[in-house]
């Protein structure tokens, strides 16, 4: 059974920094693409970023680019997502995905991880 | 970008009675790359349909999805109590991945 297990949530201050991990097991961790998905408060789902399963190839959403940077360490099954210059706007719960690519789906999800930026 | 436009934004039914939701992307989307979530309040999203019309594992034949091009559809055939919830679609078409803002599948 694969689960995902992100970490790391937590209040930050604007302009600050965060890393998220999200742990994977039940699945050959380097075979797959992987996602970060986030929703604020009452809000809907807002696609951040994706990383092909080398780590070779990354994508951003424009929100975040820049200032956010994804990773992954297939040695530890972790996927990683390195945020900076935090801001308000960024407050939500951050979702771990795994993502395939042909049909186009997010096939598996975590439980989120909460993010909250405020002074 | 591609922008996804679901319809209605809040649907009122009763159990036992069909929902059609409505998914209308702002250009072409291979039918390859649409998919449909559930959310319910508190949880992670689940996946429901992708390529536009293949259920994912586990999910009750009651659940349909069909379209092609810019307008696709989710329906629920008969609506069980489990069901009311919120709905996405996604498409994967370009580089970038996007969401439909959601309708709401409410107790009427």
């Amino acid at each position: 059974e694969v689960q995902l297990l992100e970490s790391g949530g937590t209040l930050v201050q604007p302009g600050g920094s965060l890393r998220l991990s999200c742990a994977a097991s039940g699945l050959t961790f380097s075979s797959y693409a992987m996602s970060w998905v986030r929703q604020a408060p009452g809000k809907g789902l807002e696609w951040v970023s994706t990383i092909t399963g080398s780590g070779g190839s990354t994508y951003y959403a424009d929100s975040v680019k820049g200032r956010f940077t994804i990773s992954r360490d297939n040695s530890k099954n972790t996927l990683y997502l390195q945020m900076n210059s935090l801001r308000a706007e960024d407050t939500a719960v951050y979702y771990c995905a795994k993502w395939n690519w042909n049909p186009g789906h997010f096939d598996y999800w975590g439980q989120g991880t909460l993010v909250t930026v405020s002074s | 970008e591609i922008v996804l436009t679901q319809s209605p934004g809040t649907l009122s039914l009763s159990p036992g009675e069909r929902a059609t939701l409505s998914c209308r992307a702002s250009q072409s989307v291979s039918s390859s790359y649409l998919a449909w979530y559930q959310q319910k309040p508190g949880q992670a999203p689940r996946l429901l349909i992708f390529g536009a019309s293949r259920r994912a594992t586990g999910i009750p034949d009651r659940f349909s999805g069909s379209g092609s091009g810019t307008d696709f559809t989710l329906t629920i055939s008969r609506l069980e109590p489990e069901d009311f919830a919120v709905y996405y679609c996604q498409q994967s078409g370009s580089s970038l991945f996007t969401f439909g803002p959601g309708t709401k599948v409410d107790i009427k």
